[in-house]
């Protein structure tokens, strides 16, 4: 199957820096690239969508000041947390697709600590 | 957007058991998925399932749907310690766009 990477896997920051994640498809050309956040013990909640070459479409309560995403090449995507705060600590996930009709791969997750 | 909302929340069970899962949601889809998380993993695809289809099998794994009272069940049977993940299913009613429900904690004792 499509394979979805992410990195780092995980990150440990200090409050006002920034940090930045990015989310590859491997073996796929990724139309449209998603991030989700995801709380312990919660479910994911979609904070955008980004299309290759497009501005991303973000979710409602999601800042996009906050989180820059950037989504330069078919294969490529970033989510950046600028100015960083403990709450902002989560775990965030990335899924590609190919394809309108094409499932959605997920990346294997960064957790973010903000200290 | 809206979301699916799965019961029960935790589910603990014996190995050897048959696991159920239902979630329901509230507007038409063009597709339902479950997934799997072990905790603090990724998402593993599960299965997949169109709303023109009622049922479908996967190895253990059987999926219903029933778009006219807008749920779905996912079965686990026969389980085993390593099915101990949290479950979720997935609506999809926007072109490629995935809204999540609450998922379910299952755990499987030995």
């Amino acid at each position: 199957g499509a394979v979805v990477s992410q990195h780092p896997s995980w990150v440990i920051c200090k409050s006002g820096t920034s940090v930045k994640i990015e989310c590859r498809s491997l073996d796929f050309q990724a139309t449209t690239m998603f991030w989700y956040r995801q709380f312990p013990k919660q479910s994911l909640m979609l904070m955008a969508t980004s299309n290759e070459g497009s501005k991303a479409t973000y979710e409602q309560g999601v800042e996009k000041d906050k989180f820059l995403i950037n989504h330069a090449s078919l294969t490529l995507s970033t989510l950046t947390v600028t100015s960083a705060h403990p709450e902002d600590s989560s775990f965030y996930i990335c899924s590609a697709n190919g394809g309108v009709l094409s499932e959605q791969y997920f990346g294997p997750g960064t957790r973010l600590t903000v200290t | 957007s809206q979301q699916g909302e799965e019961d029960p929340q935790a589910l603990s069970i014996q190995e050897g058991e048959n696991a159920t899962m239902n979630c329901s949601y509230k507007t038409s889809i063009n597709n339902l998925q479950w997934y799997r998380q072990n905790s603090g993993r990724g998402l593993v695809h599960l299965i997949l399932i169109r709303s023109n289809e009622r049922e479908k099998h996967s190895g253990r794994l059987r999926v219903t749907l029933d778009t006219s009272k807008k749920s779905s069940s996912l079965l686990i049977t026969a389980s085993r310690a390593a099915d101990t993940a949290s479950y979720f299913c997935a609506l999809n009613n926007a072109g490629n766009m995935l809204t999540f429900g609450g998922g379910t904690r299952l755990m499987v004792k030995p």
